[in-house]
Formats: structure tokens, C-alpha cells, sequence
């Protein structure tokens, strides 16, 4: 198996909701990264988890809020997002993190995620 | 400042054409380039990573060639086929620890037409 798994694929939301978006990897990967990516653009960090902790977080704003409940699983929770907010959401795993040299990065296929 | 810059922007190409994409970047101290195809709406698929010591990396009709003194690389696409429609993103990695070391170019958008 090597496969990132993301869900939902789409999701539309208003901004009083509270959603979550999941990612989920079974190849043992110790590493676990959230990006954002905006239509035509590259995508732009927001956390890396390493060994289930939170070693970066690129200053996102608190209505975004991770969760790494094991090794293999890792949650974005979602309140009071903004119509800007909108975006596609990868999950990527590596083996460790990308500290290390040849270090693969694995995507998932994102959430499309609206805020109405 | 660490910059990873791509051109063209935007490419088309009729099918079985071959095309070569381009990558600059500015990153250092450099740890290794990677290649991703991306799909619209999906993830990124990783195509190559070349680290400093290698000048030339294929994968099926993708070769990726690096040159570490101009900070230059390429990805040549061999015989396109309508699949190759993606954006390609070149990712240097910086060898740096604690920190996000991994710097994106905004991307070449390939359109193959038949």
C-alpha cells in the first residue's frame, strides 16, 4: 500500500460550520504534512507532524486546527473559515521528514474544500 | 533568499511531440530536486529526485537532468501523449533541520493536444 487516502474529496461548508478533513497512510510513514494550494499556485506548507508531534506550524491561523491522533492518521479540524479559506487540501506522508536526504514525499488526492 | 522559478509557464504541444520543461532555483545549501506531475484537483505525483551528484534521472519518458554549478534543471518529455496534460512542479529541498526546507515553483502547465 502506498497510498496517502484523503477524505472527503469535496466538501462545502459555511462559515459558522465545523468540519473535519481526514488523511490516512499505512506504509509506515513517521512523518505527516498538511498543505494548502490555491488554484495555479504551489502548494504552501501549513504543519508537519513528526512522531505523532507538531514540529511546524507555518504561522496558520487558529481556525485551522491539526490533530494527529497515531502514526498513521492525521486530521485538519475546520471552524469559522473564511470564503477565502477556500482551496484544495493535500496530506502528504514521507518516511521521516524532509530533513532527510532522498526523502519521498507521498500525496494525497486532496479535499477540494469551498467556504460559502 | 530561497527561490525556485519555472518556465514556461505554460506549454502546448501537439501529441507525440517532445517538450522540455525548465527549473532555476536559488536554494541552498541544496539537498536534492524533485520532479512532480500534478493532475487538476489531485495530488502530486513524484516523477524524479536527483541530489547534488547526479546529472541525469529517467523515469518511463521522463529524464530530469540537474546542474548543480548553474543551479538548472530540466525535465524532457519523450513522445507526449494526452495523459502528459498536467502542471509540473519542481521541489528543491534545502538541506536544512527544524525548519520547511522544501521550496515549490509555481509550475509549467503542459497541454498535449491531439
Amino acid at each position: 500500500d502506498t497510498e496517502v487516502t484523503q477524505t472527503p474529496k469535496h466538501l462545502v461548508m459555511g462559515m459558522t460550520n465545523k468540519k473535519s478533513l481526514k488523511c490516512e497512510q499505512h506504509m509506515g510513514h513517521r512523518a505527516m504534512y498538511w498543505y494548502k494550494q490555491k488554484a495555479k499556485k504551489p502548494p504552501e506548507l501549513m504543519f508537519v507532524y513528526s512522531y505523532e508531534k507538531l514540529s511546524i506550524n507555518e504561522s496558520v491561523p487558529s481556525r485551522f486546527s491539526p490533530e494527529c491522533p497515531n502514526s498513521s492518521l492525521l486530521n485538519l479540524h475546520l471552524h469559522a473559515l473564511q470564503p477565502e479559506d477556500s482551496a484544495l487540501y493535500l496530506c502528504a506522508s514521507s518516511q521521516h521528514t524532509s530533513d532527510s536526504h532522498n526523502e519521498k514525499l507521498f500525496f494525497g488526492s486532496g479535499t477540494q474544500l469551498s467556504v460559502l | 533568499k530561497n527561490q525556485v522559478e519555472q518556465s514556461p509557464q505554460s506549454l502546448i504541444i501537439l501529441e507525440g511531440k517532445n517538450c522540455t520543461l525548465q527549473c532555476n532555483y536559488t536554494v541552498s545549501p541544496f539537498s536534492n530536486l524533485r520532479w512532480y506531475k500534478q493532475d487538476t484537483g489531485r495530488g502530486p505525483v513524484s516523477l524524479t529526485i536527483m541530489t547534488f551528484s547526479e546529472n541525469t534521472k529517467s523515469n518511463g519518458r521522463y529524464t530530469a537532468t540537474l546542474d548543480a554549478d548553474t543551479k538548472q534543471s530540466s525535465l524532457h518529455i519523450t513522445a507526449s501523449q494526452l495523459s502528459d496534460s498536467a502542471s509540473y512542479i519542481c521541489v528543491v529541498s534545502a538541506r536544512e533541520t527544524g525548519a520547511n526546507n522544501l521550496f515549490f515553483g509555481t509550475g509549467t502547465r503542459l497541454t498535449v493536444i491531439p
